[in-house]
């Protein structure tokens, strides 16, 4: 089983739709969690992060984390199709001196006009 | 643009040959990362470094190298390359490895293709 699992897609939806993104996790040391966004041929970008258990909004874009599941979600209100790319879950546990991140494969969203 | 560079931007070379990637990390930036991405296994970590010495490696090669320089740029070796070396390769800078989630700024990446 792989530390961290996240459904490919492709996820198609129309524009002013809610999406949701989904990761799960094995590693119950990890205790940071990201969502980057990629569009293509680019690096990958930060848009969120989340520490422990919880909830965290940023305008559009709302992250949840719950550790007792080992599942944290990605939700995006009134997609536009700028919001077309691929959404990476990371994550890595309390650091010590190492800040690996471990990364979903990625779901590839496209927000149709 | 995240701030941080990467040089070349596409490589093409043959099984069994030598390069290097070039990576500048964003002004300030103490740590570098590397990973590699493909299609089959995603974003890979492959190494960590802070100020000029290695912090943590992951699911490196033997057959790949790196380090961070005193100007604290850093490069990436990859030696008897092969077809399955193809993918991209990111390089990611942060301000510095102690406590707190110290984001990661990844750079437009390296394309390698291995023929």
């Amino acid at each position: 089983q792989k530390e961290v699992e996240q459904d490919p897609g492709p996820l198609s939806v129309p524009e002013g739709a809610i999406v949701s993104l989904n990761c799960t996790y094995s590693n119950s040391a990890f205790q940071y969690f990201m969502w980057y966004r990629q569009y293509s041929r680019k690096g990958p970008e930060l848009l969120m992060y989340t520490y422990s258990s919880g909830n965290k909004e940023d305008g559009r874009f709302t992250a949840q984390v719950d550790k007792s599941s080992k599942y944290i979600s990605l939700f995006i209100r009134d997609s536009q199709p700028s919001d077309s790319a691929t959404y990476l879950c990371a994550m890595r546990d309390s650091g010590g001196s190492n800040y690996k991140l471990t990364f979903g494969k990625g779901t590839l969203l496209t927000v149709n006009p | 643009d995240s701030g941080v560079t990467q040089t070349p931007k596409h490589l093409i070379t043959a099984t069994g040959q030598r390069v290097t990637l070039r990576c500048s990390p964003r002004s300030g930036d103490l740590s570098v990362y590397w990973y590699q991405q493909s299609l089959d296994q995603g974003l890979q970590f492959l190494i960590q470094y802070y100020n000029g010495e290695e912090r943590a490696k992951g699911n490196i090669l033997e057959r790949f190298s790196a380090q961070q320089f005193p100007d604290l740029h850093s490069e990436l070796n990859l030696s008897s390359l092969e077809l399955g070396d193809s993918a991209l390769y990111f390089c990611a800078s942060s301000v510095g490895p102690s406590g707190g989630v110290y984001e990661q700024y990844f750079g437009p990446g390296t394309r390698l293709t291995v023929t």
